[in-house]
């Protein structure tokens, strides 16, 4: 059972315009969101996060949404550079003692020069 | 200050055999924990260890296990290995939860 869900395997945009990588989620305890960076041989580095009690959160070129009627939540990235090029994965987590991050499967973002 | 460290950064081992992965965490977090990743899987989390304790366990068999030391160092090891069992082995590590974690770049372990 697939709780984060990430249906795109991969998008290529190109370099200046925006990247939008969508994500799902079927567990309505999650609370708290988060994306990760990922390039080949090496682990996942934090991106940007967004608790429940909010619908958006930006840092800089990354900006992330939450819709949490539609269990639903996007990373924006604009404007979108070649070395933005890499593996992202949703997470998601329940607040508390739960120390449990859910992923999934990852969007491949490639951005064209 | 250095970051959370993985050893070996590759492995191969037969069916049968048994292995162990070691995660060195930033120092002073005491949670550690360890996720596989693959392909068709994704991400996907095997346990975590809180101040020695295993605090959560994911869907995996029992040939997959682990332990915290006192030193806040982590091993996870698996038995009986199979085919299936080849991946990215990652560790993160945090203060306390999941906002703060920060992994090492895994074990790239394949079973022949």
């Amino acid at each position: 059972d697939q709780q984060v869900k990430q249906n795109s395997p991969s998008l290529s945009v190109q370099e200046g315009r925006i990247s939008i990588l969508n994500c799902d989620y079927t567990n309505s305890m999650f609370d708290y969101f988060l994306w990760y960076k990922k390039y080949p041989a090496e682990g996942p580095t934090f991106l940007i996060s967004i608790s429940s009690i909010k619908d958006k959160n930006e840092d800089g070129r990354f900006t992330v949404f939450l819709n949490k009627s539609a269990k639903h939540l996007s990373l924006h990235i604009v404007p979108s550079q070649p070395g933005d090029s890499a593996v992202y994965f949703c997470a998601a987590s329940v607040t508390g003692a739960n120390s449990k991050l859910t992923f999934g499967k990852g969007i491949t973002l490639s951005v064209r020069p | 200050k250095a970051g959370v460290t993985q050893t070996p950064r590759y492995l191969i081992k037969t069916r049968g055999q048994q292995v162990t992965l070691s995660c060195s965490p930033i120092s002073g977090h005491r949670s550690v924990s360890w996720y596989q990743q693959t392909p068709g899987q994704g991400l996907q989390f095997l346990f975590e260890y809180f101040s020695e304790t295993q605090r959560n366990k994911g869907n995996f068999p029992g040939r997959f296990s682990g332990r915290q030391f006192s030193n806040s160092r982590s091993e996870m090891n698996v038995s009986t290995l199979e085919l299936g069992d080849s991946a990215l082995y990652l560790c993160a590590s945090s203060l306390r939860d999941t906002y703060g974690y920060t992994f090492g770049s895994g074990t790239r372990l394949t079973v022949v």
